[in-house]
């Protein structure tokens, strides 16, 4: 059973600083990790998307990499700004058909950056 | 890309009615869409899946005569919450899989309140 495990739970940073979200998952047959960001009470906005066969994937100030064999993947955000307090949820899609691939959730990381 | 449209955005409702939740495919054809539930400081815990033209798939644990979900078409899916309790007070959030480009897209998500 893949089980999704985000570090740390918490995260609280003074502004300008670079950070590192963790996520690990135990069984290593994914089809794909997804980053996420949620607002408080709000959906899902997805942040970057590394498909199984690609090792990192860049979008402005946010770099993700994926480390299947070791079951791992990273979040980083150079040069934090208060806009980017959220909670950060990385989630893995299960190898196979879209009806069956899934997404496994970690408990998300909540970020907070203080000006 | 891919857009999921999730109305009510809110909603209040005295236990024992049912609420209805829609999720629409605006610029794709949803053959799927998963629904979730979150709890207050916690990950997405999926519930069930649906699928346009066959009967939902529902994880172990929820009670699939309690939440009614039917796939009318393949740009709409809609979850009932029936003869709803105080416990049933939520966020509900669906997502569909989008191109594979673009992993899973997701709702703005149902905040329930059952009073």
């Amino acid at each position: 059973k893949q089980e999704v495990t985000q570090i740390p739970a918490a995260l609280s940073v003074p502004e300008g600083e670079n950070l590192v979200l963790n996520c690990s998952f135990t069984d290593s047959a994914i089809y794909n990790l997804q980053w996420f960001r949620q607002d408080p009470g709000k959906g899902l906005t997805s942040l970057l998307l590394i498909q199984s066969s690609q090792r990192e994937q860049t979008s402005g100030r946010l770099n993700a990499s994926l480390d299947k064999s070791s079951g791992r993947s990273t979040l980083y955000i150079a040069a934090s700004q208060p806009g980017d307090s959220a909670t950060y949820l990385c989630a893995v899609r299960r190898h196979g058909s879209s009806n069956t691939g899934k997404l496994i959730f970690g408990q998300g990381t909540t970020l907070q950056v203080k000006p | 890309g891919a857009v999921v449209s999730q109305h009510p955005s809110w909603v209040i409702c005295k236990s024992g009615t049912s609420v209805k939740i829609e999720c629409r495919s605006l610029d794709f054809q949803a053959t799927t869409m998963f629904w979730y539930r979150q709890f207050p400081k916690q990950s997405l815990m999926l519930m069930a899946t649906s699928n346009e033209g066959s009967k939902a798939t529902y994880e172990q644990g929820v009670e699939k005569d309690k939440f009614l979900i039917n796939h009318a078409s393949l740009t709409l899916s809609t979850l009932t919450v029936t003869s709803a309790h105080p416990e049933d007070s939520s966020f509900y959030i669906c997502s569909a899989p989008g191109q594979d480009s673009y992993g899973y897209t997701f709702g703005s998500g149902t905040r329930l309140t059952v009073v």
